[in-house]
């Protein structure tokens, strides 16, 4: 069964501090693994994708790393803001393009 | 706006009534799938078109979720006899399928309140 587990589910920081949250996952065939950011009461919003030969992406002040032989993934937030206040969802997608979503990491930023 | 859109946003529904959902996507996009996301969770795949044919469903999707789109454009998602495990936000994404990753684009999203 696909599945892809997200750790830790939910993490307080202190406004501009880093975090680093964690994604462990079982899909087959892989083709890619995406990090959506979702606000509350919001729709998903892509934040990187990467395929299995890309071992990290950037986005501002997020990076991805993607380790496909041990099928971890990371996403890293530098210098949090306050409105990085969100969960953020793992999703693998097979090579038919289907996905499978994580149950999120719900992260709090406080001042 | 060129975003994928979704209408309502809110519905409350009592117990035993029907209920539709429209979802307008991005519109160069032939495919459109619904998800289902319940407080904490992660989205559940429902269903997904390509163009007017529907081409997968999911085990979730019960005899009481319908799921159209007519035309090839504009969808909507049914829920008849509605129960209290049918609240949740209801989700809308679309896609292209030109290159080799199908990155989905996601509506709002119609959270449903069944009382």
């Amino acid at each position: 069964k696909n599945q892809v587990e997200q750790s830790p589910q939910s993490l307080i920081i202190l406004e501009g501090k880093n975090c680093t949250l964690q994604c462990n996952y079982t899909v087959s065939p892989f083709s890619n693994l995406r990090w959506y950011k979702q606000d509350t009461g919001r729709g998903p919003v892509s934040l990187t994708i990467m395929t299995f030969s890309e071992n990290t992406k950037s986005n501002g002040r997020y990076t991805a790393t993607l380790d496909a032989d041990t099928k971890q993934s990371s996403l890293h937030i530098t210098a949090s803001q306050l409105s990085d206040s969100a969960s953020y969802i793992c999703v693998v997608g097979n090579a038919g393009n289907m996905l499978t979503f994580g149950g999120g990491t719900r992260l709090m930023v406080k001042p | 706006d060129t975003g994928v859109s979704q209408d309502p946003r809110h519905k409350i529904t009592k117990r035993g009534q029907n209920v539709t959902f429209r979802c307008d996507p991005i519109s160069e996009h032939n495919r459109l799938y619904w998800y289902r996301q319940t407080l904490g969770q992660g989205p559940e795949f429902l269903t997904y078109f390509q163009n007017e044919a529907q081409l997968e469903k999911s085990r979730l999707l019960s005899d009481r979720f319908s799921a159209e789109r007519p035309k090839g454009s504009f969808s909507t998602l049914e829920i008849q006899r509605t129960e209290q495990g049918d609240s949740a936000m209801y989700l809308c994404a679309s896609s292209s399928t030109s290159g080799r990753i199908y990155e989905q684009y996601f509506g709002p999203g119609t959270r449903l309140t069944v009382t």
